[in-house]
């Protein structure tokens, strides 16, 4: 079992639409919990961490924990065609490392 | 506010060449991470430094090796290149917080070494 799992998509969504990108991990000791977008051959950019259970929301994004559930999503909403990229999942357990997920590639359609 | 840089951006090495990779840190952080991005993959750990001391390391042989400067630049050397050693090089910038966790990481614009 990996550590962090994420589907690799592609995830298309229209214009204006929700994108649910969700996330699970295999450590319950799980402290930290990331979100990464990455444009092709460009570095992540962090959107968001949380590190409670529930929900975070910063502008048009909105993490989600669930620590019982071990899964961690990402919603963006009113999505638009520039937040096409690849998201990364990372989560930390207490140790210094991050650990990432694959990645989902989400496609918005203008 | 300097954001985390690396050099050089791309570089293009022989089989069994050493090389070396830059990283200097976000203004006022003093923790840096390497990882590794093979096309397709996420970003796999190699290692950690803090106080000039690596704090820990992830699954890569001991090829790779690092350091720290006093003014928290580190480097990151790689000898005896393999071809699968080609990969997007990402130095991670973070502040060693309260209980020895670190802040949220930061990432340069990465090297992308190609080994021919």
């Amino acid at each position: 079992q990996k550590e962090v799992e994420q589907n690799s998509g592609p995830l298309s969504v229209p214009e204006g639409a929700i994108a649910s990108l969700n996330c699970t991990y295999s450590d319950r000791g799980s402290q930290s919990f990331f979100w990464y977008r990455q444009y092709s051959g460009k570095s992540p950019e962090l959107i968001m961490f949380i590190y409670s259970n529930g929900d975070k929301e910063d502008g048009r994004f909105t993490a989600q924990l669930n620590k019982a559930s071990q899964y961690v999503s990402l919603l963006i909403r009113d999505s638009q065609p520039s937040d096409s990229a690849t998201y990364l999942c990372a989560v930390t357990s207490g140790t210094y490392k991050y650990i990432f997920g694959t990645g989902t590639r989400l496609k918005v359609l203008a | 506010d300097a954001g985390v840089t690396q050099s050089p951006t791309h570089l293009i090495k022989t089989r069994g060449q050493q090389v070396t990779l830059r990283c200097s840190p976000k203004s006022g952080h003093d923790t840096v991470s390497w990882y590794q991005q093979a096309l397709g993959q996420g970003p796999q750990f190699i290692f950690q430094y803090y106080e000039e001391e690596e704090r820990q390391r992830g699954n890569f042989p001991d090829r790779f090796s690092g350091h720290q400067f006093p003014n928290y630049s580190s480097e990151l050397n790689v000898n005896a290149l393999l071809l699968g050693d080609s990969a997007l090089y990402l130095c991670a910038s973070s502040l060693m917080g309260q209980g020895d966790l670190n802040t949220e990481a930061f990432f340069g614009q990465g090297t992308r070494l190609t080994v021919v």
